[in-house]
């Protein structure tokens, strides 16, 4: 059972479309993050949310916009896609403090 | 950002130990040393982490300096699937700011 997943893997789409990307955990974690990894492999946290309440609000552009739903799931929602926003970003999830477990990514490639 | 100073890239023989080294000079009394990998373009893999004292589990060995200035993570017998980016993290156990740096590139070489 794969433990943080993520949909679509692969994601190609024009500019100025909106798209969503899901991620849902089995593991019960309580805490649940999307980070983004530039085309110089930066990794950088975007959001992070526990118990449905954002507790980290990167300075991202306000097109993005973290949903979840329920604990298990942490959507992210894009609007108005540019150029800059190609890259892959993962989801991950956590219970307290110890080992966050990520899924395997999405890339999105805006053309 | 992050407040880690990693080398690019390291090569190790198959077989090997494999030292990598970490500093964080300005780490704080309640900031933990993380340490994930990532294996081509997989999800990040947490490896180990540590406070002060060192660490082992059955992936590596943490060793921490007593000035906790700097550290090191010890794959013991290094394999071709141990070839990966190591990302050296600091950070409080909330993962507040939990942020990668630019890691070191592990080259294992048969």
């Amino acid at each position: 059972d794969t433990a943080v997943s993520q949909t679509p893997k692969y994601l190609v789409t024009q500019m100025g479309n909106d798209k969503s990307i899901k991620c849902e955990q089995n593991l019960g974690h309580d805490t649940m993050y999307w980070y983004k990894q530039d085309s110089k492999k930066f990794l950088k946290i975007m959001f992070s949310y526990n118990n449905k309440e954002l507790i980290i609000n990167e300075t991202v552009p306000n097109r993005f916009s973290p949903k979840s739903p329920d604990k298990a799931h942490l959507n992210l929602h894009i609007n108005s896609l540019e150029l800059g926003d190609s890259a892959v970003y993962f989801c991950a999830s956590s219970q307290g403090t110890i080992e966050a477990f990520f899924g395997q990514g999405t890339r999105l490639t805006v053309v | 950002d992050a407040k880690t100073t990693q080398p690019p890239s390291m090569d190790c023989a198959e077989g090997r130990a494999a030292n990598l080294p970490c500093n964080h000079s300005t780490i704080s009394g309640n900031e933990y040393v993380y340490w994930y990998r990532q294996i081509h373009s997989q999800g990040p893999q947490y490896i180990i982490h540590g406070l002060k004292n060192n660490e082992t589990n059955e992936m590596a060995s943490l060793i921490i300096t007593e000035d906790r200035k700097s550290s090191t993570l010890i794959l013991p017998h290094a394999t071709l699937r141990d070839t990966a980016v190591y990302y050296c993290i600091v950070s409080t156990k909330n993962f507040n700011k939990f942020y990668f740096g630019s890691g070191t590139k592990l080259n294992v070489k048969p």
